[in-house]
């Protein structure tokens, strides 16, 4: 079973800095990993998508790196706003050869950039 | 876009009662969507996959009795909590998938059982 782990749980920094949060799944046969964002009590906003071909996506001050072998992924944004803070969760939507397939997501790193 | 809504945002019920969450893909069709379950400071988890036309998929460990699932048509499926209890108070979040690549979520249902 997919499992997915996220570090650290929380994270506070000043505005910014550069930073770095870390997604790990236990599983390498991933179909694609996603980085989303959610805001309290609200839905998750997708920030990258990459493909388990891809090696990183960027957008903007955010960029997440794949490394599949290892099952790693880590999301990096640059010159951090107080409006960043939110929990950032990381998922992974296994390969079962077709059709669409729910995801399985780590628990977060809560994110607090003190302004 | 891709946009997903949910209704209600938020519902409060007493215990032993029947809820019934909605979830509209708005511009673009899905063929299957998802429902996920997330109590407080945990992570979101896939409780059933939903096809339209078929029967739902259940994740282990979630009641398909208790928790019915429609998809009535390629852009509405429904979450139907029955007789709930305050154990299942948590946030309800659906997901629509476009095509076999990206999932796009609804803002959540905020369900309360008293």
């Amino acid at each position: 079973k997919q499992e997915v782990t996220q570090i650290p749980a929380a994270l506070s920094v000043p505005e910014g800095e550069n930073l770095v949060l870390n997604c790990s799944f236990t599983d390498s046969a991933i179909y694609n990993l996603q980085w989303f964002r959610q805001d309290p009590g609200k839905g998750l906003t997708s920030l990258l998508l990459i493909q388990s071909s891809q090696r990183e996506q960027t957008s903007g001050r955010l960029n997440a790196s794949l490394d599949k072998s290892s099952g790693r992924s880590t999301l990096y944004i640059a010159a951090s706003q107080p409006g960043d803070s939110a929990t950032y969760l990381c998922a992974v939507r296994m390969y079962s050869g077709g059709g669409a397939d729910g995801l399985t997501f780590g628990k977060g790193t809560h994110l607090i950039i003190q302004p | 876009g891709a946009v997903v809504s949910q209704h209600p945002s938020r519902v409060i019920c007493k215990s032993g009662t029947s809820v019934k969450i909605e979830c509209r893909s708005l511009d673009f069709q899905a063929t299957t969507m998802f429902w996920y379950r997330q109590f407080p400071k945990q992570s979101l988890m896939l409780m059933a996959t939903s096809n339209e036309g078929s029967k739902a998929t259940y994740e282990q460990g979630v009641e398909k009795d208790k928790f019915l699932i429609n998809h009535a048509s390629l852009t509405l499926s429904t979450l139907t909590v029955t007789s709930a209890h305050p154990e299942d108070s948590s946030f309800y979040i659906c997901s629509a998938a476009r095509g076999r690549f990206e999932q796009y979520f609804g803002p959540g249902t905020r369900l309360t059982v008293t």
